[in-house]
């Protein structure tokens, strides 16, 4: 299984941009890096998901290097709602997903 | 799309019953399942994974025989605590994946379900 590092804790305000990068220097060949997000008594919900270079949606983007040793997730002018645990994780299948601690983000006024 | 919900949201029961939670796929066919419980301020920890019609697979240190888990279709699975202690009070979170071949396949996970144990 692939293991993932994030740091534990990021502070930033609101309207700015927040890159939150997730190192796995184990990832195989197969494996998908998938970004979740979870607020306080919920169950997580799927942000992205990509296997390498950028991928892009409605409320995230994320950027994957070419060894895909590593991943940033990165999220545009983000707002207080956006105060939540965000987790990386990687896998084939969907089959084998072991949540790390995640990011506690805290989006200060 | 991909909606999961479980019911109930939230539980309170005595020690010593039996509490189940249901997790349903609303708007898809979920070939696997997966439960695992959160402790506060803490991370989730599978509990187990399963697939329709099989038994399900458990991880090291979870007991099955308390743990009971059923997946009879491929929109829902059930997760029963039986004889139910304090220190099983948890957040019970269920995922579910649609288990295409060739591709690695989301986990949509539901609301979580807690559960109050006096």
């Amino acid at each position: 299984l692939a293991k993932t590092t994030q740091p534990i804790s990021m502070d930033s305000y609101e309207g700015q941009e927040v890159n939150i990068t997730c190192s796995h220097n184990n990832i195989a060949t197969n494996d998908y890096i998938t970004w979740y997000q979870q607020f306080p008594s919920q169950g997580p919900r799927f942000i992205i998901q990509g296997y390498k270079t950028k991928v892009t949606n409605e409320v995230a983007s994320l950027f994957i290097p070419a060894d895909r040793k590593s991943s940033t997730l990165s999220l545009p002018r983000v707002s207080l709602s956006d105060t939540a645990v965000y987790y990386c994780l990687v896998d084939n299948y969907g089959q084998n997903f072991v949540f790390g601690p995640g990011t506690r983000l805290s989006v200060l006024p | 799309g991909a909606v999961v919900s479980q019911h109930p949201s939230w539980v309170i029961c005595k020690s010593g019953t039996s509490v189940k939670i249901e997790c349903r796929s609303l708007d898809f066919q979920a070939t696997t399942m997966f439960w695992y419980r959160q402790f506060p301020k803490q991370s989730l920890m599978l509990m187990a994974t399963s697939n329709e019609g099989s038994k399900a697979t458990y991880e090291q240190g979870v007991e099955k025989d308390k743990f009971l888990i059923n997946h009879a279709s491929l929109t829902l699975s059930t997760l029963t605590v039986t004889s139910a202690h304090p220190e099983d009070s948890s957040f019970y979170i269920c995922s579910a994946s649609a288990g295409t071949s060739g591709r690695t396949d989301t986990q949509y996970f539901g609301p979580g379900t807690r559960l109050t144990v006096l």
